[in-house]
């Protein structure tokens, strides 16, 4: 059983520029939702996404936009970019029916860098 | 709205010793749930232990245990016997029955020494 998967793992981008995140859920896992965890703070909640359909989000502008594919697999799209969206993006997948017990399953994050 | 306020930037135990890391949550929901997660420098998240609130006994995992105080809203974790891989980031967590997402307080630094 292969476990929750992000790409790439560090980049670096330039203020005004776009970026997309991959992540590959858990083998089975229908529910995948994102998180921004800047320096020093605990996660923050992005959006969620259930059967390719947005069920959830943050307080988080519209440039942060994403998708969530029929095998599951789930993009994070930021556009015009911001020194404050320096951070690690978290990416979490689940079974719908275990939300409730908590149990996501986390990859380990992709380090974005805005310059 | 809810929020989750970790006191404690940072701690140190001597390994085998017990240590305690606090949390206090803020809801005016009667129905929810309470996270500790676990952040190694891997920063993979790991959930550590949860519990939920209708339940009135403390959730017990191994070495983790909390004391959970519904009326105080107070949601400590205590790690039993430390191990040097106990050092990590501890996040305390909460979600209201209606959500589908946790709130995360600012975490907790623990480090245990040999």
């Amino acid at each position: 059983e292969t476990g929750v998967t992000q790409s790439p793992t560090h980049l670096i981008k330039t203020r005004g520029q776009q970026v997309t995140l991959r992540c590959s859920s858990q083998s089975g896992h229908n529910t995948v939702s994102w998180y921004q965890q800047a320096l020093g703070q605990g996660p923050q909640f992005i959006f969620q996404y259930y059967r390719e359909e947005e069920n959830g989000r943050g307080n988080f502008p519209p440039r942060f936009s994403g998708l969530q594919f029929p095998n599951y697999s789930s993009e994070l799209n930021v556009n015009a970019l911001e020194l404050d969206d320096s951070a690690l993006y978290l990416c979490a997948s689940s079974l719908a029916r275990s939300l409730n017990t908590g149990e996501l399953f986390f990859g380990e994050g992709s380090r974005l860098t805005v310059l | 709205a809810q929020t989750v306020t970790q006191s404690q930037p940072e701690m140190s135990v001597q390994e085998a010793e017990t240590v305690t890391l606090s949390c206090t949550y803020d809801t005016s929901e009667n129905n929810y749930y309470l996270f500790w997660y676990k952040q190694p420098p891997s920063r993979q998240m790991i959930l550590v232990i949860r519990q939920e609130a209708y339940k009135q006994q403390n959730a017990t995992e191994n070495r983790f245990s909390v004391n959970f105080q519904k009326a105080a809203k107070s949601f400590s974790l205590k790690i039993s016997d430390s191990q040097l891989g106990d050092t990590a980031m501890y996040f305390c967590a909460f979600r209201g029955r209606s959500q589908g997402n946790l709130i995360f307080g600012k975490g907790t630094k623990l480090s245990v020494k040999p």
